[in-house]
């Protein structure tokens, strides 16, 4: 099975700063990859899919880019209600498998 | 709108079975795999296996492997996921997804999650 490298496992940050999550694959992927969050007791939210397009109705300060191997979630100006656990999942082969996700807090 | 809606909460005893339904509505059923999801309390993601609607065809993980059967209504539009044998370590939520396009991580909408309890 593919592993996915996701890092930091938690941060802490403030409103306004650029926050930066990756991924790694731990084979080429191609850009088979989407980005999730998810926030307590709810289901996770499609952020990111094909690695870097753009959900409908997400804000555009959440950005994905990266192929092959190496991946990154940007938040370029994090708000309160981005304060989530946040997900990669590869969609290249079977068995499907995901980061072990990033906290993202308050500082 | 496109939906899935999941069934209730769920306590089990070790060894016992749980059925999970997962009804959509606002679009074709039959046109979208349908993908399940553990995720254990306090813990990350894990994938479970899919089914085709359109034909019953499933593929599974092997960390369920013998364990899980996924299977689907198409005159009500509802999936199911069935886990035989819990143990306590099944205590979980877990989630139904439509998987939009293959190969491309795109799975939305997502139901709101099944919390199943296993306890003796």
């Amino acid at each position: 099975a593919i592993q996915m490298t996701q890092s930091p496992s938690s941060l802490s940050a403030s409103v306004g700063d650029r926050v930066t999550i990756t991924c790694r694959a731990s084979q080429d992927i191609r850009n088979d990859l989407g980005w999730y969050q998810q926030k307590p007791g709810k289901a996770p939210k499609l952020l990111i899919y094909s690695a870097s397009s753009l959900q409908s109705g997400v804000p555009s300060r959440f950005s994905g880019s990266g192929s092959a191997t190496d991946f990154t979630l940007t938040i370029s100006s994090l708000q309160p209600e981005d304060f989530a656990t946040y997900y990669c999942l590869q969609d290249y082969n079977y068995p499907l498998t995901f980061g072990q996700g990033t906290k993202v807090e308050i500082k | 709108q496109v939906q899935l809606v999941q069934s209730g909460a769920e306590v089990k005893k070790p060894g016992a079975s749980v059925k999970v339904s997962c009804k959509a509505s606002g679009y074709t059923f039959t046109n979208y795999h349908i993908s399940w999801v553990r995720q254990a309390t306090g813990q990350g993601l894990e994938w479970m296996g899919w089914m085709d609607p359109k034909t019953g065809n499933t593929g599974y993980s092997q960390n369920f492997q013998g364990r899980v059967t996924m299977t689907r209504d198409t005159s009500i539009n509802t999936a199911y996921m069935e886990l035989s044998s819990l143990r306590s370590e099944d205590t979980a939520v877990f989630y139904c997804a439509r998987r939009t396009a293959i190969g491309t991580g795109w799975f939305d909408p997502w139901g709101q999650g099944t919390l199943v309890t296993v306890s003796s």
